[in-house]
């Protein structure tokens, strides 16, 4: 599976957007690029994903660069509730197998 | 809540011991995942059933073993328990066998070897 790149950590003020970058160089065409977070004490959650095109849902926003190489997860109003380790996972829709290949991912810190 | 049920949420036991971990996906979901997070090692992913069959393996342990039932829950199998094996173990399901739809994951069953 092609690798990712993310910084070990991040830090926020409460209700200001942040931009947590990913790189990953060595993406292929078939790479969707997935974002999961995980909220302490909990199991992972599916955040946003996407091909080529910018994402919005009700949680975040994702902007691909033109080359496929990078992306960042935008979160346009960050809350306490935001604090997690957020994961940037590539995912081959042409393979075999669903599972997920997580990283060391994101830490980010939301301050009041 | 992501639909998916483990239980049981903490377990503690002693070494060269057995514990079974138990899965029920979200209804409709054929596959599920087992996930190990440990401090050191991060999310590790284990092994991948779908529909009873075993899909993908990753970095299981071959004193552990899994299946999937025909009504579609999963147990989790760890034998001869060591003090390394402590740690959160995550099982997510979803609905077909490859990477084209989101894994939701459960809370969780907390592993303490002692």
């Amino acid at each position: 599976d092609a690798k990712t790149t993310q910084p070990n950590s991040m830090e926020s003020n409460e209700e200001e957007p942040v931009h947590l970058p990913c790189n990953h160089s060595t993406i292929s065409g078939t790479d969707y690029i997935h974002w999961y977070r995980q909220l302490p004490s909990q199991g992972p959650e599916y955040v946003i994903h996407g091909l080529t095109s910018n994402v919005n849902n009700r949680m975040a926003s994702l902007a691909i660069a033109e080359d496929r190489k990078s992306s960042t997860l935008i979160l346009h109003r960050a809350t306490l509730r935001d604090a997690a380790v957020y994961y940037c996972i590539l995912r081959d829709v042409g393979g075999s197998q669903g599972n997920l290949i997580f990283g060391k991912g994101t830490k980010l810190s939301v301050k009041p | 809540d992501s639909g998916v049920t483990q239980t049981p949420k903490h377990l503690i036991t002693a070494t060269g011991q057995r514990v079974t971990l138990r899965c029920s996906p979200r209804s409709g979901d054929l596959s599920v995942y087992w996930y190990q997070q440990s401090l050191d090692q991060g999310l590790q992913f284990l092994i991948q059933y779908y529909n009873g069959e075993e899909r993908a393996k990753g970095n299981i342990l071959e004193r552990f073993s899994a299946q999937q039932f025909p009504d579609l829950h999963s147990e989790l199998n760890l034998s001869s328990l060591e003090l390394g094996d402590s740690a959160l173990y995550f099982c997510a399901s979803s609905e077909g066998p490859r990477a084209t739809g989101e894994l939701f994951f459960g809370e969780g069953s907390r592993l303490t070897v002692l």
